[in-house]
């Protein structure tokens, strides 16, 4: 059972807006602003998408936006492709101990 | 431009030990954190542990203490994730990843990811 609770899939057509939800704790998402977003196309390694909440590393479309509000950090990807297609976690900072934990995954769908 | 080069798949049986290389390139590897994370297959990501080249700090996670040594030879760029007392439940994809950003110890943004290795654990 992961420490991070995402939904296992979203779904939406073309050029629609979808969220994914990322739930934690007050002692990761909720205490830190040091959440990720990974992109993970079948077969392939993880692509980091977004970190410190909302910041995305260069060469990252502005399509894809995070937000964060008490202990649920968001990711939304708008004007979907269907390249979008993949898995996408969630991550957060967790203290010294724990350092990074991670969501289960949500499995995005173009329809 | 930057690179993580992983060592080959490995088949290991129960109670054995495994050590995965990972060779940098395309920038200064005292520079950035190295993470190891693995994925078991059709599951999700699990963090290991980290390493900071520049400092010799590591972190690992209390499922892996104990079991699990991480260490570097700066003069060859590269990154060893060692594993101890192998059980079936360790078959996994083992990636390592760089951090994302120069001289943070501790980075928790991991950016350049390795092609990751296949570990299995079969008697």
């Amino acid at each position: 059972q992961s420490a991070l609770t995402q939904p296992p899939s979203v779904s939406g057509s073309p050029g629609q807006s979808v969220t994914i939800s990322c739930i934690g704790t007050s002692s990761d998402v909720g205490h830190y602003n040091r959440v990720c977003w990974y992109r993970q196309p079948p077969g392939t390694a993880p692509k980091l998408i977004i970190f410190e909440v909302n910041n995305r590393p260069s060469g990252v479309p502005d399509r894809f936006s995070g937000s964060k509000s008490g202990n649920t950090a968001y990711l939304t990807i708008s004007g979907l492709q269907t390249d979008d297609e993949a898995d996408y976690y969630c991550a957060s900072y967790a203290g010294d101990i724990n350092f990074v934990v991670f969501g289960g995954g949500t499995r995005v769908t173009v329809l | 431009q930057v690179q993580l080069e992983q060592s080959g798949a490995e088949v290991k049986k129960p109670g054995a030990s495994v050590k995965v290389s990972c060779k940098a390139s395309g920038y200064r590897f005292a520079n950035y954190d190295i993470n190891w994370v693995r994925q078991a297959t059709g599951q999700g990501l699990e963090w290991m542990g980290w390493m900071d080249p520049n400092r010799g700090k590591t972190g690992y996670g209390q499922m892996f203490q104990g079991r699990l040594t991480l260490t570097t030879n700066a003069s060859i760029s590269t990154a060893y994730m060692e594993l101890n007392s192998l059980r079936s439940e360790d078959t996994a994809v083992y990636y390592c990843v760089r951090g994302l950003r120069f001289l943070i110890g501790g980075d928790d943004a991991f950016h350049v990811w390795g092609q990751g290795t296949v570990v299995t654990i079969s008697s």
